[in-house]
């Protein structure tokens, strides 16, 4: 049962573009989301995170969306560089009250390339 | 350098064997968590200990324990090692445990390799 889904697992842009990763999830009790970017060989490292009183949350080049309704958020990455290469992982979890307490749920990943 | 460590970083070791995994949580968080990866799936949740006290357990098996000692390092246990057990067991900690919004801050991982 993958209540976090990642459906592209691969992305390649040029650098300076926009990078758009997506995320779905089926849990309606999921009200923290966050996402992660991992380099080989290391653990994943936090990159932004939003709440489900919020649409959108941003941080210098990271923008996440939330779009409660379709159950969707995606992670806009602008301008990409480089060094942004990595596996982008989406989680989710929720507060008490629910089996997913504490626990984060993670998609798949989606490994981003980015051109110079 | 998110400040969670994790010993050792490589483990080789052999099938019906038992390995502990060491993970020092960063300074002042009091929750540490645990998680798999293997090659053919994401991360799974397995474990989860708040200020020493189990909090919530995924899908962790029977052959695999953990605990959380008065200094907030944790350990998790894997014995009867089976080739399947080979994968990346990542440790992560974060201030408080699951009725507040945390982040939670990984470690760098021990590779298991069960041979």
């Amino acid at each position: 049962d993958q209540q976090v889904k990642q459906n592209s697992p691969s992305l390649s842009v040029q650098e300076g573009r926009i990078s758009i990763l997506n995320c779905d999830y089926t849990n309606s009790m999921f009200d923290y989301f966050l996402w992660y970017k991992k380099y080989p060989a290391e653990g994943p490292t936090f990159l932004i995170s939003i709440s489900s009183i919020k649409d959108k949350n941003e941080d210098g080049r990271f923008t996440v969306f939330l779009n409660k309704s379709a159950k969707h958020l995606s992670l806009h990455i602008v301008p990409s560089q480089p060094g942004d290469s990595a596996v982008y992982f989406c989680a989710a979890s929720a507060r008490r009250g629910s089996s997913n307490t504490g626990k984060l749920i993670f998609g798949q990943g989606t490994t981003l390339q980015v051109k110079p | 350098d998110s400040g969670v460590t994790q010993t050792p970083k490589h483990l080789i070791t052999a099938t019906g064997q038992r390995v502990t995994l060491r993970c020092s949580p960063r300074s002042g968080d009091l929750s540490v968590y645990w998680y798999q990866q293997s090659l053919d799936q994401g991360l799974q949740f397995l474990i989860h200990y708040y200020n020493g006290e189990e909090r919530a357990k995924g899908n962790i098996l029977e052959r695999f324990s953990a605990q959380q000692f008065p200094d907030l390092h944790s350990e998790l246990n894997l014995s009867s090692l089976e080739l399947g057990d080979s994968a990346l067991y990542f440790c992560a900690s974060s201030l408080r445990g699951g009725s507040s919004y945390n982040e939670q801050f990984f470690g760098p991982g021990t590779r298991l390799t069960v041979l």
